[in-house]
């Protein structure tokens, strides 16, 4: 089953909008999740890690003002698209570092599905 | 600098002909190596590590580390297969590094 689970699964919103995505993992503490983007039929790019009770790191190329990232607990990191723009609607996917699991150390999410009209 | 990289952008095969998907890897440590597969609108979801050597859903992938490389093969493609599969590198303490990914598409 599930070890992560994000939410929503899509959204549809009009430009100037801000969205929150959550990822939380389920039956265990993560200290560490991943943000990730894919465009279609493209890789995953990371976009930031984020580090429970700090300020999440972000890769070059991703604006921290517009990929809004809090880690404030063990189990909840959450993405907030700021004054979403058409240019921002892609496929968001989170994952969650679970150092207990040496032979599957990360989990991810379903993914949410933005659509900024 | 950690990378992998996927040759191939798209990959069709008849059914039941073989399949092999590349995937080759710059790493100065030991890294762990993965395939993923996404199927369509699907979660991403691990199919293959190379430290235990399973054989999921008949394919398998063997680590050269003199070739740097970690493909995926399987003998006899089935239309299920058809799917995104993405090859990762990923070391204790660092990021995941995924591959730019494979098209497999098995025809009928």
């Amino acid at each position: 089953g599930a070890v992560v689970s994000q939410h929503p699964s899509r959204v549809i919103c009009k430009s100037g909008t801000s969205v929150k995505i959550e990822c939380r993992s389920l039956d265990f503490q993560a200290t560490t999740m991943f943000w990730y983007r894919q465009f279609p039929k493209q890789s995953l790019m990371l976009m930031a890690t984020s580090n429970e009770g700090s300020k999440a790191t972000y890769e070059q190329g991703v604006e921290k003002d517009k990929f809004l990232i809090n880690h404030a607990s063990l189990t909840l990191s959450t993405l907030t698209v700021t004054s979403a723009h058409p240019e921002d609607s892609s496929f968001y996917i989170c994952s969650a570092r679970d150092l207990s699991r040496v032979i599957e150390p990360q989990h991810f999410g379903d993914g949410t599905r933005l659509s900024i009209l | 600098a950690q990378r992998v990289t996927q040759p191939e952008k798209l990959l069709s095969v008849f059914k039941g002909a073989p399949v092999e998907l590349k995937c080759n890897y710059s790493y100065s440590g030991s890294p762990e190596l993965f395939w993923y597969v996404q199927y369509s609108r699907q979660r991403l979801q691990l199919l293959l590590r190379h430290i235990s050597r399973e054989s999921i859903k008949g394919f398998t992938a063997d680590l050269n580390k003199g070739e740097t490389s970690f493909h995926l093969k399987k003998p006899f493609a089935q239309e299920e297969d058809s799917a995104m599969y993405y090859c990762a590198l990923w070391s204790y303490g660092q990021n995941f590094v995924f591959g730019p990914g494979t098209r497999l598409s098995v025809l009928p």
